[in-house]
């Protein structure tokens, strides 16, 4: 039974530019949701998705949007990448809404 | 923002000895879970323990929960060298207003398990 997957694992990016990080959640699950983890720190609320629609979302500005798709899949895109969105992207899965989560490896983030 | 603080920061302990560490809380909550992190990858769920629980168990790890103090430990015990990792609390929000896969995390302890 395949967990969380995530891609790609590593990404470097420019400042100003756009980025597109993927997440196909376990299965049998049907909420998506995605934190932001900056070094040495715990992860922090990204927002969450189900049923095709953000359902919460946490202290992050526009620039970060996110899709779900039909097949419960999920995308998380930030524009105009600032130097302090380098940080550890994650992505959980869950059934509904029950708490514990399954999480994805991550995507590790680098803008310069 | 975090939910809280995780104390101690680090702690370097060697095999087979326990290693404790401990999350304080800030709002009141339904449940509180214990992850764990490998180098920087993804979180791996240790256990959950509701708010009607004060302690619980599972294989080498004991989670405790303490509500009037808004704080939780987890014990690892007989620790091992394949216990080194970072290990995080996090609180669920309110199932009642369907927030509660919303999980907010604290600090984190880096635990390091010599041989």
């Amino acid at each position: 039974d395949a967990g969380v997957t995530q891609s790609p694992t590593h990404l470097i990016k420019t400042r100003g530019q756009q980025v597109t990080l993927r997440c196909s959640p376990k299965s049998g699950h049907d909420t998506v949701s995605w934190y932001q983890q900056a070094l040495g720190q715990g992860p922090q609320f990204i927002f969450q998705y189900y049923e095709e629609e953000e359902r919460q979302r946490g202290n992050f500005p526009d620039r970060f949007s996110g899709h779900q798709f039909p097949n419960y899949s999920s995308e998380l895109n930030v524009n105009a990448l600032l130097l302090g969105d380098s940080a550890l992207y994650l992505c959980a899965s869950s059934l509904g809404d029950r708490p514990a989560s399954t999480f994805g490896s991550g995507t590790r983030l680098t803008v310069v | 923002s975090q939910q809280g603080e995780e104390d101690p920061q680090a702690l370097s302990i060697q095999e087979g000895e326990n290693a404790t560490m401990n999350c304080s809380y800030k709002t009141s909550i339904n449940n509180l879970q214990w992850y764990r992190q490998n180098s920087g990858r993804g979180l791996v769920h240790l256990i959950l323990i509701r708010s009607n629980e004060r302690e619980k168990h599972s294989g080498r790890l004991r989670v405790t929960l303490d509500t009037s103090k808004k704080s939780s430990s987890l014990l690892i015990t007989a620790s091992r060298a394949a216990d080194t990792a970072s290990y995080f609390c996090a609180t669920g929000g309110n199932p009642y207003t369907g927030t509660a896969s919303k999980l907010t995390f604290g600090t984190g302890t880096r635990l390091q398990v010599t041989l």
